[in-house]
């Protein structure tokens, strides 16, 4: 099977850099994948990578080592919307249709 | 565009009744079907999956079970909800070529 871990809070202030580590063990991985969702809402996409290497989208990028099975999220320029719970997800061969999200890390911006 | 519904959007129960959530996908034919459980704070819990009409994979023995009469049509059933049903329920579609997972609103399950 799969499992993944991230830290389970993070806090930062408006303006600032933070970074969510997520670590996995899978068999025959495919990929990792990054959710963002916010209280009471579901979960909403942020990144895909494939491939070893950092993904930019806007103020979002996303890093990937498949060699130490370890990738992150960094938010950059950090606003209070961003105060929500951002999950890390796998895809590996055997399972490829399913998707197995990690247990989330809640980011808390303050002013 | 794609459009994924879930309802209800709320639901009290009470222990021992039984349970009938539906989900339904829109722009998109043949899609992969998944039914997430999330607990209060907590992380989702992949339930069902469905590669096509009739097929359904389960992730976890439970008292739920999972049904997909349409293509675009996803159903979470119980005979008889627990306790530990509680949580929020969420329905999720993937095409079958691309990694991004597309969650419905949800629904907000409370057995008494």
């Amino acid at each position: 099977g799969q499992s993944l871990e991230q830290p389970s809070e993070v806090t930062a202030v408006e303006g600032a850099i933070v970074q969510i580590n997520c670590t996995y063990q899978t068999s025959g991985f495919y990929g990792l994948s990054w959710y963002q969702q916010h209280d009471g809402g579901a979960p909403t996409f942020l990144s895909y990578n494939g491939l070893d290497g950092l993904e930019e989208t806007g103020r979002f990028s996303s890093f990937l080592s498949r060699s130490d099975s370890y990738g992150y999220l960094l938010l950059q320029e950090l606003q209070m919307k961003d105060s929500a719970s951002y999950f890390c997800a796998v895809r590996d061969r055997r399972g490829f249709q399913k998707l197995v999200f990690g247990t989330g890390t809640r980011l808390l911006v303050s002013p | 565009s794609q459009t994924i519904h879930q309802w209800p959007a709320t639901l009290v129960q009470p222990v021992g009744s039984p349970l009938s959530l539906e989900c339904t996908v829109e722009g998109t034919s043949n899609p992969n079907l998944y039914w997430y459980r999330q607990a209060a704070g907590r992380g989702l819990q992949l339930l069902f999956y469905s590669v096509g009409i009739g097929q359904i994979s389960s992730e976890v023995p439970q008292n739920l079970s999972a049904s997909r009469p349409q293509d675009r049509q996803f159903i979470l059933s119980s005979k008889k909800l627990l306790l530990s049903d509680s949580g929020f329920y969420l329905c999720a579609w993937r095409d079958r070529v691309g990694d991004t997972q597309y969650f419905g609103p949800g629904t907000r399950l409370t057995v008494l």
